[in-house]
């Protein structure tokens, strides 16, 4: 089992809905990053987000997309009005801290299809 | 900008051949690198990292990677593939000009025939 844990593994909706990924971190890392992956293409690095602050959101679309990790709970990635576009893997991961040889642990991933 | 090219996006191999996929990329500074694997269905695994010392690290299932600083790439192989090393494989950039973010590669899709 993945020590982080996404969910909903699987997510429909239709265009114009909102969708809500949620991401548990593993226990004792305070870092969150999001990632989305489409197909044939590698992992886009969205946010970066530590406890009630985001550190760094350069990957985010400007509109429609948002995300938090609030002190209690998961870490939330909003998606508003999708569009058809949105259809993708989204990842979550997690780190201890920022040092450079600490890896990111990944979860399962939320594939969200869009109808 | 920050970038990890990875040479092949589909490899196929017979089992007991052996492996060897590229990665390269481009930074400044002093980088962390990584070599994550996929399994269908599963979540990303760290199979190696490198930081520091020895430029040859060797990772879980037989797998290696070699540092070659002049060439800017981080090349993953194995000596013999098994039909349970089907799966994609992801090169990793953390550290140097790019800061905390770790910058993946676009992926390699390994299919090994039994």
């Amino acid at each position: 089992n993945a020590g982080v844990m996404q969910n909903p593994r699987h997510l429909v909706r239709r265009r114009g809905q909102e969708a809500r990924l949620r991401c548990s971190p593993m226990k004792g890392h305070s870092h969150v990053y999001w990632y989305r992956q489409l197909p044939e293409e590698g992992l886009k690095f969205m946010v970066y987000l530590q406890k009630e602050n985001i550190i760094d959101e350069s990957g985010m679309p400007k509109e429609r997309f948002s995300a938090e990790f609030p002190k209690e709970g998961p870490s939330i990635l909003r998606i508003q009005q999708v569009v058809r576009g949105d259809s993708a893997a989204y990842f979550c991961a997690s780190s201890p801290n920022t040092d450079g040889n600490q890896p990111q642990h990944f979860g399962d991933g939320t594939r969200l299809s869009i109808l | 900008a920050q970038s990890v090219s990875q040479h092949n996006h589909h490899v196929i191999l017979s089992e007991a051949a052996s492996l060897e996929l590229g990665c390269n990329y481009s930074y400044g500074g002093t980088v962390n690198l990584f070599w994550y694997v996929q399994y269908p269905g599963q979540h990303l695994q760290l199979l190696l990292k490198y930081f520091s010392g020895d430029p040859l690290v060797k990772g879980i299932k037989g797998f290696e990677a070699e540092f070659i600083k002049s060439k800017f790439s981080f090349n993953l192989r194995k000596p013999s593939v098994q039909w349970s090393d089907t799966a994609e494989y992801f090169c990793a950039v953390k550290g140097g000009t790019g800061g905390f973010k770790t910058i993946f590669g676009a992926g390699t899709r390994l299919f090994v025939k039994a």
